[in-house]
């Protein structure tokens, strides 16, 4: 069975800050991994995702195969950054289901 | 360039009424999603289609029903509403294959009473 563990509900950091979201899975086979993230008001929406090996919005992320971790981190918070963010799980890249499992999520602050 | 409309963004409904959520999506895709999101649960997959008038079970389908008859088209019922369904309601679609991006609906925020 597929499982997306988010361990921080709430995560608040200062303006300039380091963050990192935790983000760990469980499943054997070959996952994409993705980020989504829910900025107030607006619709849920892709950050980034593992396969495109792309920095949006200064935030990475590194799949760890050997933890099976894929945390997203950023070197410097910005009071943008607040938002809900989800960590998401496909099982099969080539699946043509292409259904994803998601974290429970992680409320990231950032004071100003 | 809204990509995915649902039809309502609030909906108040009572305890037994039978409850449609509309989703449409103009970017041709093939694969479309039912979600419900909840406050420290995430978001929990209702139910998936993956053709017209395909559809396959989420992790919880259980008081739902969806209907596909048109691509463009994915239609959320419950049957019976009940007070532990007042929830947000989510709407996706994607291109087939696991890597591809889903692109969400604004969401329907639905109480029951």
């Amino acid at each position: 069975a597929q499982r997306v563990t988010q361990p921080e509900k709430l995560l608040s950091v200062f303006k300039g800050a380091p963050v990192e979201l935790k983000c760990n899975y469980s499943y054997s086979g070959s996952p994409e991994l993705f980020w989504y993230v829910q900025y107030s008001r607006q619709r849920l929406q892709l950050l980034l995702r593992h396969i495109s090996r792309e920095s949006i919005k200064g935030f990475t992320a590194d799949l760890n195969k050997g933890e099976t971790s894929f945390h997203l981190k950023k070197p410097f918070a910005q009071e943008e950054d607040s938002a809900m963010y989800y960590c998401a799980l496909s099982p099969d890249r080539g699946s043509t289901l292409g259904r994803l499992y998601f974290g429970r999520g992680t409320q990231l602050t950032v004071w100003p | 360039d809204v990509k995915v409309t649902q039809s309502s963004r609030y909906l108040v409904k009572r305890t037994g009424e039978k409850v449609f959520l509309e989703c449409v999506q103009d970017m041709d895709h093939e694969n479309m999603f039912w979600y419900r999101q909840d406050p420290g649960l995430g978001l929990r997959l209702i139910y998936f289609s993956y053709d017209v008038k395909m559809k396959e079970k989420g992790d919880i389908p259980e008081g739902y029903s969806v209907s596909r008859e048109k691509k463009e088209r994915f239609s959320l019922i419950l049957e019976s509403a009940s007070t532990n369904q007042t929830s947000m309601y989510l709407c996706a679609s994607s291109l087939p294959a696991g890597w591809n991006e889903q692109f969400f609906g604004p969401g329907t925020r639905l109480t029951v009473l």
